[in-house]
């Protein structure tokens, strides 16, 4: 069975910096997707960003970037401008058959 | 378009009541789920559906039923509570084709005392 793994439970960051949000994950497969999404105090499910296997470009959206390693099963989360809403729970998610999703990184953004 | 809606969202059993908790998405998708969050966890997959007709076990389905009679509805039913199932269920939806990305629910809130 497929398994994600977020490495960092909680992390803080100041401000307009930028931070770095780790996943690894374990799989057999050659396609699937990968996904982030963010969980504020509200508790909705807000996706962030996703990833096809297949491409090799990373994908970007706005401040949000990912850095996809395939060869190293590594999809990690770069948040640039980092800003107050973006306090939140992240999880990595890998969807091939079924969703699996990481244990989660609760973000603080610090002003 | 209301998205995914979920109810109740909030509630408190005693153990062995049993209740369903409803679902409905209004963007005629054919995959449904059903997750559960514990606290300090991720997701995890209950029950899904591809489809009216057709349901098919998660990760976690023990203690937990389903059903899809419509496109549009897939409810959840626990039959004799457990302080276990003590937890945050998401219920979500996606259409196949479309980068595979689910819609979730607010979520329901489910306390087993």
């Amino acid at each position: 069975a497929q398994t994600v793994t977020q490495s960092q439970p909680e992390m803080s960051v100041q401000e307009a910096e930028t931070v770095t949000l780790s996943c690894t994950y374990d799989t057999s497969e050659s396609n699937y997707y990968l996904f982030w999404y963010k969980q504020p105090p509200s508790r909705q499910m807000i996706l962030v960003i996703r990833q096809e296997a297949y491409k090799q470009q990373n994908a970007t959206e706005n401040r949000f970037s990912v850095n996809f390693q395939k060869a190293a099963k590594s999809f990690s989360l770069k948040i640039s401008d980092s800003q107050l809403g973006d306090t939140a729970m992240y999880f990595c998610a890998f969807m091939r058959d079924d969703m699996r999703f990481g244990a989660g990184t609760r973000l603080t953004v610090k002003p | 378009n209301a998205g995914v809606t979920q109810t109740p969202k909030f509630r408190i059993l005693k153990i062995g009541q049993s209740m369903t908790l409803q679902c409905t998405q209004d963007m005629n998708h054919n995959y449904m789920y059903w997750y559960r969050q514990d606290p300090g966890m991720g997701l995890k997959l209950i029950y899904y559906s591809v489809g009216a007709g057709i349901t098919d076990k998660g990760e976690v389905p023990n203690g937990y039923n389903v059903s899809r009679s419509t496109t549009e509805d897939f409810p959840l039913r626990l039959e004799l509570a457990a302080p276990s199932q003590t937890s945050v269920y998401f219920c979500a939806s996606s259409q196949p084709g479309q980068y595979n990305e689910q819609f979730f629910g607010p979520g329901t809130r489910l306390t087993v005392l």
